[in-house]
């Protein structure tokens, strides 16, 4: 049972144009989204998160949008670079009272920017 | 500041043998987590350790076990292994009750 999903496998987004991501959840009891970057044969690299009580977090070129109501967030990268060509995954977490916590992860998107 | 090491980059077994992966956690962070990723998916979460001790397990059968060391450091150990465990080990490391994990490169394993 895949919680969360990524229905876009790709995506190609001229240079200097918006580029944005698309994730859907499905356990309302996540409590924070993660983004994460990943180039062939590296391990994936954190890029932006957000809290489950916020609506929106900004770092730079990278927005992320959070609709709990729709059980939906979307990654907005502004403006798009060749650079940010890479597989795309979206991670939810929720923490045990333990502590635990793990990461549950989408199948990925992969993003072409165009030059 | 070195971050998440993983040794070794690449590993190939024969069915039935046993595998130790290494994982070396960002400097600061207290808790490891293991990732397997198969082709053409995201990562699944196999275990987390905090404190020398196995805290949360994923759906991952007991032939797959770990230790963490009073240094924070973690060992993934795989038992008889098959054809289906073929995949892309990742580590993680965080602050404990942080959600933000980093990861290591990988560690490819080839079952045969």
């Amino acid at each position: 049972d895949q919680q969360v999903k990524q229905n876009s496998p790709s995506l190609s987004v001229q240079e200097g144009r918006i580029s944005i991501l698309n994730c859907d959840y499905t356990n309302s009891m996540f409590d924070y989204f993660l983004w994460y970057k990943k180039y062939p044969a590296e391990g994936p690299t954190f890029l932006i998160s957000i809290s489950s009580i916020k609506d929106k977090n900004e770092d730079g070129r990278f927005t992320v949008f959070l609709n709990k109501s729709a059980k939906h967030l979307s990654l907005h990268i502004v403006p798009s670079q060749p650079g940010d060509s890479a597989v795309y995954f979206c991670a939810a977490s929720a923490f045990l009272r333990t502590g635990a916590n793990n990461l549950f992860f989408g199948t990925g998107t992969r993003l072409t920017v165009i030059p | 500041d070195a971050g998440v090491t993983q040794s070794p980059t690449h590993l190939i077994k024969t069915r039935g043998q046993q595998v130790t992966l290494r994982c070396s956690p960002k400097s600061g962070h207290d808790t490891v987590s293991w990732y397997q990723q198969a082709l053409g998916q995201g990562p699944q979460f196999i275990f987390q350790y905090y404190e020398e001790e196995e805290r949360q397990r994923g759906n991952f059968p007991d032939r797959f076990s770990g230790h963490q060391f009073p240094n924070y450091s973690s060992e993934l150990n795989v038992n008889a292994l098959l054809l289906g465990d073929s995949a892309l080990y990742l580590c993680a490391s965080s602050y404990n009750r942080v959600a933000e994990q980093y990861f290591g490169p990988g560690t490819r394993l080839t079952v045969t």
